[in-house]
């Protein structure tokens, strides 16, 4: 079955630094999004991202994220100068392109980010 | 704007007895409609969605979700409860129109604990 790939499974990084997370989506999607979850909160939204550029972002997208496809298969998340408050974990999600009845966003098993 | 309650945080069953775990949406349109789950340190699967037609949905693992547009609810149920399925489970919302699936809005979760 396919499946969304994330790697590192856990990172811890010092706060000021770059991080990037990396995706790998489901090959025949178009759509790749980044959700987060701070510990005990809801998973929240993050930004949406189609034919090589931001479809959709959340206010807490701000400067300090970026998203890129690099490459034909790989989906990534930089964070330039990570906060304490920036600890999470980060989901990389896919979907096809149209809504049908199978539709849905696959998950991957997310990274977890450590902020110190 | 779009939301999504879970009024309950954490709920308690015992093997075998039945389950329902109680989902309310704030959506414009008709909405896109899913339930996940998410054991320790795993990433989020699908149980179940709603986009259209019979308004009662079957699920993997057993589970089962109604759509009340009167109500603006999403409740997930399922007969007979195995230890197994202790987990977190999330309802989101897709806010998509016509034929992109959009950002998912979730709630806050779940926590199912099932005594043996």
């Amino acid at each position: 079955e396919p499946e969304v790939t994330q790697t590192p499974s856990h990172q811890v990084t010092q706060m000021g630094q770059e991080v990037i997370l990396r995706c790998v989506p489901i090959s025949n999607h178009l759509y790749f999004y980044w959700y987060r979850q701070i510990l005990g909160q809801k998973v929240e939204f993050l930004v949406s991202f189609y034919n090589n550029e931001i479809s959709e972002k959340s206010e807490i997208f701000d400067d300090q994220f970026s998203v890129e496809r690099p490459d034909g298969s790989n989906f990534t998340l930089k964070i330039r100068s990570t906060k304490l408050e920036d600890s999470a974990m980060y989901f990389c999600a896919s979907s096809p392109g149209q809504v049908t009845p199978n539709t849905e966003a696959f998950f991957g098993q997310g990274t977890r980010l450590t902020v110190v | 704007a779009q939301s999504v309650t879970q009024p309950d945080i954490h709920i308690t069953v015992s093997e075998g007895a039945s389950l329902e775990l109680r989902c309310n949406y704030s959506y414009g349109a008709t909405p896109y409609l899913f339930w996940y789950v998410q054991s320790p340190g795993q990433g989020l699967q699908l149980l179940l969605k709603y986009f259209s037609g019979d308004t009662l949905v079957q699920g993997i693992k057993g589970f089962e979700a109604e759509f009340k547009r009167s109500q603006s609810s999403f409740n997930l149920r399922k007969p007979s409860v195995h230890w197994s399925d202790a987990a977190e489970y999330f309802c989101a919302v897709g806010a998509g129109r016509g034929s992109t699936l959009g950002r998912l809005y979730f709630g806050r979760g779940t926590q199912l604990t099932v005594w043996p």
